[in-house]
């Protein structure tokens, strides 16, 4: 069966450090990987998604993530974390049918001055 | 800006007594979702639309319904909300069926309390 994991529930980062929140997908061909951002009380927002092709991926508000299919994940990375990335993070899979489209447990970010 | 509404976004109601919550896109997408979202977890599809074909997620209750009467409207009906009914609802857009990889539009969601 399909799924996604994202290993990490909760994350502390000081402004300014680096951030990767990890991903992992269970899935036999190639699907549509992305993320989604939530902050508190709002709607989800596309951060990136990857199709095919380069196997990097610029998303927005300075995110980008790597495909790597020996490893099944699609890792999230910023260089330089804002305390507005304070925030819900969902990595997600689209496996090709209309409704095989499946979230990960999400990662919460917390940013410290 | 072209975009997902819900109203209200917030609601109060009590212990069985029927809720109706709504959204309405302006993007003209043909497929649109009904999530429920508890404390902490993921988004949990309902059911969604494509166009007028309605698709209910085999471990949706029965005392959640839904209504797409034209392209821009969705509504969802709680018939008899219970305490663990309180949740955020969230409406979200697709072009076509998101399985396929295309990017869903949320709306800012619904919180519902039930009383």
């Amino acid at each position: 069966a399909q799924s996604v994991t994202q290993p990490d529930i909760h994350i502390t980062v000081s402004e300014g450090a680096s951030l990767e929140l990890r991903c992992n997908y269970s899935y036999g061909a190639t699907p549509y990987l992305f993320w989604y951002v939530q902050s508190p009380g709002q709607g989800l927002q596309l951060l990136l998604k990857y199709f095919s092709g380069d196997t990097l991926v610029q998303g927005i508000k300075g995110f980008e993530a790597e495909f790597k299919r020996s490893q099944s994940s699609f890792n999230l990375r910023k260089p330089s974390v804002h305390w507005s990335d304070a925030a819900e993070y969902f990595c997600a899979v689209g496996a090709g049918t209309g409704n095989q489209f499946y979230f990960g447990t999400g990662t919460s970010l917390t940013v410290i001055p | 800006d072209a975009m997902v509404i819900q109203n209200p976004r917030y609601q109060v109601t009590q212990f069985g007594k029927p809720v109706t919550l709504s959204c309405s896109q302006t993007l003209n997408h043909n497929v649109m979702y009904w999530y429920q979202q508890k404390s902490s977890q993921a988004p949990k599809l309902l059911f969604h639309y494509y166009d007028k074909d309605f698709n209910n997620e085999a471990d949706t209750p029965d005392n959640f319904q839904s209504r797409r009467p034209n392209t821009s409207f969705c509504f969802l009906d709680i018939r008899s909300p219970g305490l663990g009914d309180a949740a955020m609802y969230l409406c979200a857009t697709s072009r076509e069926p998101r399985g396929r990889g295309y990017e869903q539009y949320f709306g800012p969601g619904t919180r519902l309390t039930v009383t």
